[in-house]
């Protein structure tokens, strides 16, 4: 499976956009680029996940690049509830080998402040 | 809002004795994940099953550890002579093997051997 590599920690004012990047430089062709979000002492909560182009739901918004080798996690208006880990995965499609198994890294802390 | 849940939320056991969690997937999702998460840690993959069939099985699960879904549904993982060792969160997700088969975590089961 792809590696992801994030930054560890990051702040953002609450009410501002929270952008969270991603790099995952040796993906292939057939993943996808997940987010998962995990607030302290819960099950991680799905976000997202796109595989070519950029995505949007009611939680966030998805940036991927042109080369799919890095990704941006968008939180339009931050809220203190957003406060949690944040992590970026890549995982085959359907028929891969690794199909089904996903490989959290240590994520991105975002802390957002009032 | 039926998602995964899984029970107990919290055991706390003496070293040595036997544990067993139980699993139930949302309803329509034929695979069914384990993970187990330590602190500070992201969760790691433990084994997975589509319907009966348990396809998959991480080297972090030892000859202490079964896990059985027997009819497709339910799951339950046991640890047999637990350690300390074994403390952590146990984490359970489902999903509809499909083009991506997102995962949908349940709230976890956090297991302290004293």
């Amino acid at each position: 499976d792809a590696k992801t590599t994030q930054p560890p920690s990051m702040d953002c004012a609450e009410g501002r956009a929270a952008n969270l990047p991603c790099n995952h430089s040796t993906i292939s062709g057939n993943e996808y680029v997940y987010w998962y979000r995990q607030i302290h002492s819960q099950g991680p909560q799905y976000i997202i996940h796109g595989l070519k182009n950029n995505e949007t739901n009611e939680m966030a918004s998805l940036i991927i690049t042109e080369d799919r080798k890095s990704s941006t996690l968008i939180l339009p208006h931050a809220t203190l509830r957003d406060t949690a880990v944040y992590y970026c995965i890549v995982s085959p499609s359907a028929g891969g080998t690794s199909y089904g198994k996903l490989t959290f890294g240590q994520g991105t802390i975002l802390t957002v402040h009032p | 809002d039926t998602g995964v849940s899984q029970d107990p939320r919290h055991k706390i056991t003496k070293r040595g004795q036997n544990v067993t969690f139980r699993c139930d997937p949302i309803s329509e999702h034929n695979r069914l994940y384990w993970y187990r998460q330590t602190l500070g840690q992201g969760p790691e993959f433990l084994t997975y099953f589509q319907n009966e069939a348990q396809l998959e099985k991480s080297r972090l699960l030892s000859d202490r550890f079964s896990a059985e879904r027997p009819k497709g549904s339910f799951s339950t993982l046991e640890i047999q002579r637990t350690e300390q060792g074994d403390s952590a969160m146990y984490l359970c997700a489902s999903s509809w093997s499909g083009s991506s088969d997102t995962q949908y975590f349940g709230p976890g089961t956090r297991l302290t051997v004293l």
